[in-house]
């Protein structure tokens, strides 16, 4: 399948260990983000997102926190796992705008 | 699960020729988007096209490109002269609107322009 972002900044976690990926984002007047997993091959997959009106968001496994301040969104995955290992991007959607993707972060998930 | 089907998985094609790519969104979604990827860099947007019109386009998107959606269910990208950077991954998404999940995107086509 097609090999995707072979210059990406890595993050290499043990099996079983918490994961965090972060994101700086440009937009101030951005309102809404979303977290996207991309496996290789495949196109982005929607993991979590979150408003601006928030600052944290649970799912499962994962959880996204939101700093307006400073522009910092992050992703963090607990306990990971092999199948976690992807490409993963943030977006941010500036209001009435399209998502623009951030540069993304290779996960390595290590056994 | 609903998905959004792009077809075909890999296109290779000589410079300045013509290509259509494929993509069938899920089927009640209304908004329709394509964005390309090219190798080892970010996804970029091309186009978002709703209500059978282009709502949005990047300035990626100039008069080589242009998007149609003939019928009730298929959206395609034309290329109408290939360039050697054309090629990327191109990928249609497919949103609803009408709360939070962001785009389906589809599993993408590579295009390589040789």
């Amino acid at each position: 399948g097609e090999s995707v972002g072979l210059h990406l900044p890595t993050l290499s976690v043990q099996e079983g260990d918490n994961s965090i990926i972060n994101c700086a984002y440009s937009n101030s007047a951005s309102d809404y983000f979303i977290w996207y997993k991309q496996e290789s091959g495949k196109g982005p997959q929607f993991i979590i997102d979150i408003r601006s009106n928030m600052d944290k968001r649970q799912g499962q496994r994962v959880t996204v926190l939101l700093n307006k301040t400073v522009k910092h969104l992050s992703l963090q995955i607990a306990a990971t796992q092999p199948g976690d290992s992807a490409v993963y991007f943030c977006a941010e959607e500036p209001y009435g705008q399209n998502f623009v993707f951030g540069p993304g972060t290779r996960l390595s998930v290590l056994p | 699960e609903p998905e959004v089907t792009q077809t075909p998985s890999h296109q290779v094609t000589q410079m300045g020729q013509e290509v259509i790519l494929r993509c069938v969104p899920i089927s009640n979604h209304l908004y329709f988007y394509w964005y390309r990827q090219i190798l080892g860099q970010k996804v970029e947007f091309l186009v978002s096209f709703y209500n059978n019109e282009i709502s949005e386009k990047s300035e990626i998107f100039d008069d080589q490109f242009s998007v149609e959606r003939p019928d009730g269910s298929n959206f395609t990208l034309k290329i109408r002269s290939t360039k050697l950077e054309d090629s990327a991954m191109y990928f249609c998404a497919s949103l609803w609107r009408g709360g939070s999940g962001g785009y389906t995107f589809g599993s993408g086509t590579r295009l390589t322009v040789v």
